[in-house]
């Protein structure tokens, strides 16, 4: 099946520095959503990308989609406590279920 | 709107119980899903339904059973729970297929002894 791997795995970061997280594909994916998960909640959907190069942003998230279709970033600008999660991203190819990626867990410190 | 609910949100079995997980949701969504999360692996999809009456296997699904009777409901059973699906279990939905914003519920952490 289809495999999506993201890294890192874990990022602790100082308050007000900047956080990326990567997910690569080795097959084009039709679309790719990212997901943020709080601790001990559930995943919540932040964004869906469709289009080769695509980059979207809100606020201080930025959302790309790779030239080829085979992989995405999400860079969040000087962090906040508030951004504390595990986000993940979720490929969906030529099949329609959705594959999600391990997780990166953000620790922002104080 | 309750959007999509899970009862129980926890549990505890024993080896060889059976039990089902509910999940029901009140957007009028066609699509509907079962996942597992486990520490390090992400989620992994187990089974899936894209409408009432059509469900299909989805990443790991042995050892669970599905069915959709209708629109809101898409509960999942164990059928004879073993350690290693000790874990936590969501479901989500959405409008159509995979192409849209998928809704998770809260969750059920199952342990299973």
């Amino acid at each position: 099946g289809q495999q999506v791997m993201q890294i890192p795995q874990y990022q602790h970061v100082q308050e007000g520095e900047d956080f990326t997280t990567y997910c690569n594909s080795s097959t084009t994916l039709s679309n790719i959503q990212w997901y943020k998960q709080r601790p001990g909640g559930h995943p919540v959907f932040l964004i869906q990308l469709v289009k080769s190069g695509e980059v979207k942003k809100q606020k201080r998230l930025t959302f790309q989609f790779g030239e080829a279709k085979k992989n995405s970033s999400l860079h969040i600008t000087a962090t906040q406590t508030t951004d504390v999660g595990t986000y993940f991203c979720a490929a969906r190819g030529s099949a329609r279920q959705l594959t999600f990626g391990s997780g990166t867990q953000l620790t922002v410190l104080p | 709107n309750a959007g999509v609910t899970q009862t129980p949100k926890f549990q505890v079995l024993k080896t060889g119980q059976s039990m089902t997980l509910q999940c029901a949701q009140d957007m009028n969504h066609e699509y509907m899903s079962w996942y597992r999360q486990d520490p390090g692996m992400g989620l992994r999809l187990i089974h899936y339904s894209v409408g009432a009456g059509i469900t299909d296997q989805g990443e790991v699904p042995n050892g669970y059973n599905v069915s959709r009777s209708t629109t809101e409901d898409f509960p999942l059973r164990l059928l004879s729970a073993a350690p290693s699906q000790t874990s936590v279990y969501f479901c989500a939905s959405s409008p159509v297929t995979t192409d849209n914003e998928q809704f998770f519920g809260p969750g059920t952490r199952l342990t299973v002894l």
